[in-house]
């Protein structure tokens, strides 16, 4: 089954202590992306990646990290993480950039208490 | 910079008439355009995309929706609503020429009403 498997779903962490929300998908897509979903202000893309070694910024890149070594993973980390970074967050992909239909993951709810 | 509207938080509609879930757009250039679903506790699903040729542009689910160029819109209409299409749905666009983000809107939150 064509998928994008996020984990964890469900996170509850404290300030400033390192965390890294996996992302992969099985489809062979070459762009990936990271959202975050707030409520009012919908998603925002945080980074995306349009090959292997290929990322680049979003909306709201900061105090977020990415890495994107292998074609399948795209994992999200927060080095210091933040009460402001509580919130939704979803992982995509999609075959051919932008002008193509994204696949999304389930999502991870992060709290950073 | 792009950027997509949504200007209706929530639409309630009674089942079995039709709908229509707004959004506008604006690009400098020519957009992609995108509507997906997202169902509670889940992720977005994707229902329809413009990218070129004919304005009306149909989906899954029995939904459709109207690119406008001189409105800069893309609504999402269905002609019957069935209480299994409440849910929150985005309207999204991108831009050719390689700029490669992709730009959502706030969300419109669909109420069929039995």
């Amino acid at each position: 089954e064509a998928q994008v498997t996020q984990n964890p779903r469900y996170l509850i962490t404290v300030t400033g202590k390192k965390l890294t929300v996996t992302c992969s998908q099985n489809m062979n897509h070459e762009y990936m992306s990271w959202y975050r979903q707030d409520p009012g202000l919908g998603l925002r893309q945080i980074y995306y990646s349009m090959n292997v070694e290929v990322t680049d910024k979003g909306d709201v890149p900061e105090g977020y990290k990415v890495s994107r070594k292998e074609k399948r993973n795209f994992p999200l980390i927060l080095e210091s993480p933040s009460p402001n970074q509580t919130s939704l967050y979803f992982c995509a992909s999609s075959n051919g950039g932008v002008n193509t239909e994204a696949f999304f993951g389930q999502g991870t709810r992060l709290t950073v208490v | 910079a792009q950027s997509v509207a949504q200007p209706e938080d929530q639409v309630n509609v009674a089942e079995g008439n039709p709908l229509t879930v707004k959004c506008t757009y604006s690009v400098s250039g020519n957009p992609y355009l995108f509507w997906y679903v997202q169902y509670p506790n889940r992720g977005l699903q994707f229902l329809l995309k413009y990218i070129t040729g004919d304005n009306l542009v149909k989906g899954s689910y029995g939904f459709e929706a109207e690119f406008n160029k001189s409105q800069t819109s893309f609504h999402l209409k269905k002609p019957s609503a069935l209480v299994s299409d409440s849910a929150l749905y985005f309207c999204a666009v991108s831009v050719t020429g390689g700029y490669q983000k992709v730009t959502f809107g706030t969300g419109t939150k669909l109420q069929v009403i039995p």
